[in-house]
């Protein structure tokens, strides 16, 4: 079946780069993207990729996707503490929803 | 542009009682869903609008569950009777209309939440 998955917790040092790792299961899934959940917050777009694409920069992010092994990851760069947050790693299913991995929270070292 | 926004932001019931989430999507979006976070699990697809008709409702965990969405506007999810393991935050979201003979879903839209507490 269709399964996203992804650490459940990572801790960085403030101004250190965070790489948040994914898999999912569907080679054909055309999308593949990255949500941050604040705290009491909803879910914000943070970047996607088409999947014919192996990169992605957008300032201090960037999306590498490995087609061949199924893998995503999420860098950022110099991570600040207005990057404590939940990332949610999700694909496009064979019909069409959006299936999500279990969230990394990202926590921030002094 | 407004974004989705949901209503309430928090809903504490007992067992037992009903429940009624409401969503508004972003104003010419045809494409509305439900999705639920349980703590600390995956968030779920429940279901999945294309204006007023239900697309895909696959999702939806059992038939206490209602959905609506009257006049392809908002939309509404009652539960009825609540159970204690309903309790999690249901997110709505929504996306333009998008072109069935392409796959891949524009990027989805999501509102703050509802977190549903059933004690």
């Amino acid at each position: 079946g269709e399964d996203v998955e992804q650490s459940l917790f990572l801790s960085v040092r403030e101004g250190d780069s965070s790489v948040i790792n994914c898999t999912y299961t569907d080679s054909s899934s055309t999308y593949l993207y990255w949500y941050k959940q604040e705290p009491g917050a909803g879910l914000q777009l943070l970047t996607y990729i088409f999947s014919n694409m192996d990169m992605k920069q957008d300032q201090r992010l960037t999306v590498l996707l490995n087609k061949k092994d199924k893998h995503l990851s999420l860098r950022i760069a110099d991570t600040q503490t207005g990057d404590s947050a939940i990332y949610f790693c999700a694909e496009n299913s064979r019909d069409d929803k959006i299936i999500f991995g279990k969230g990394t929270r990202l926590h921030i070292l002094p | 542009e407004a974004g989705v926004t949901q209503f309430p932001s928090h809903s504490v019931i007992e067992k037992g009682q009903t429940v009624t989430l409401r969503c508004d999507p972003i104003s010419g979006h045809d494409n509305l869903y439900w999705y639920r976070r349980v703590m600390g699990k995956e968030i779920k697809f429940l279901l999945h609008f294309v204006k007023e008709s239900k697309q895909d409702e696959s999702g939806m965990p059992n038939n206490r569950f209602l959905a609506e969405r009257t006049g392809g506007t908002y939309s509404t999810l009652k539960v009825q009777p609540a159970e204690l393991e309903d309790s999690g935050v249901y997110f709505c979201a929504s996306s333009p209309y998008r072109d069935r003979g392409r796959r891949g879903n524009s990027p989805l839209h999501f509102g703050n939440g509802t977190r549903l507490t059933v004690t």
